[in-house]
């Protein structure tokens, strides 16, 4: 079945630094491809999407590719802050129902 | 902006009681979601839902069962909770169709003891 895999965590970083969460899946069809991030005592937000290949999404500063050929959608963010601090999920879904990765903790010091 | 609530943010209950966690949202949506979110686990599906009245089991539908009389509320029952129920829930809501996002609830932590 559909399924996504995400890079472990935690992953720390020092503010303005580089961010990339790695991100690949395996699905029988077209999936369209999701980042959500989750803030301390809330729920799931969107972050970003892509629905076809190729197709980049963005948001606040966060990127992330559709590649169909190498079954990836990583997430990059040129210069982290403090409040980027977050869990992040990647996810896919070919219908109505949604698959999630397992999470990636982000820890932005100052 | 959707809104999705769950009842509760925060449930103490003992083994072998019936526990009944409760969504709300305002936003007509057609489709609405119970996850259980566990660390290194990410959300696993329980149930969800298409319509009033339906539902389909997810991955992990073993000790729960759903209610949806309304299209706006979608409930999760554990029939006999157990210590291994012990988890984040979240419940999240979407319109039909193609490439749609949910929208989530703010979670419900439940502990069994």
């Amino acid at each position: 079945g559909d399924s996504v895999t995400q890079m472990e965590g935690p992953v720390t970083l020092s503010e303005e630094a580089f961010l990339t969460i790695n991100c690949t899946y395996t699905a029988t069809g077209y999936p369209s491809l999701f980042w959500y991030v989750q803030y301390p005592g809330e729920g799931l937000q969107l972050l970003l999407k892509a629905t076809k290949a190729d197709d980049k999404g963005s948001n606040k500063g966060f990127e992330a590719t559709y590649r169909k050929e190498t079954t990836s959608f990583h997430l990059e963010k040129g210069s982290v802050q403090v409040s980027d601090s977050a869990v992040y999920f990647c996810a896919l879904s070919e219908g109505n129902d949604m698959r999630f990765g397992a999470g990636t903790r982000l820890t932005v010091k100052p | 902006d959707v809104k999705v609530t769950q009842s509760s943010r925060y449930l103490v209950k003992r083994t072998g009681e019936k526990v009944f966690l409760e969504c709300v949202q305002d936003m007509d949506h057609e489709n609405m979601f119970w996850y259980r979110q566990d660390p290194g686990l990410g959300l696993r599906l329980i149930y969800f839902s298409y319509d009033v009245k339906m539902k389909e089991k997810g991955d992990i539908p073993e000790g729960y069962s759903v209610s949806r009389e309304k299209k706006e509320r979608f409930s999760l029952i554990l029939e006999s909770a157990s210590t291994n129920q012990t988890s984040m829930y979240l419940c999240a809501s979407s319109l039909t169709g193609y490439s749609v996002a949910l929208h989530f609830g703010n979670g419900t932590r439940l502990t069994v003891t």
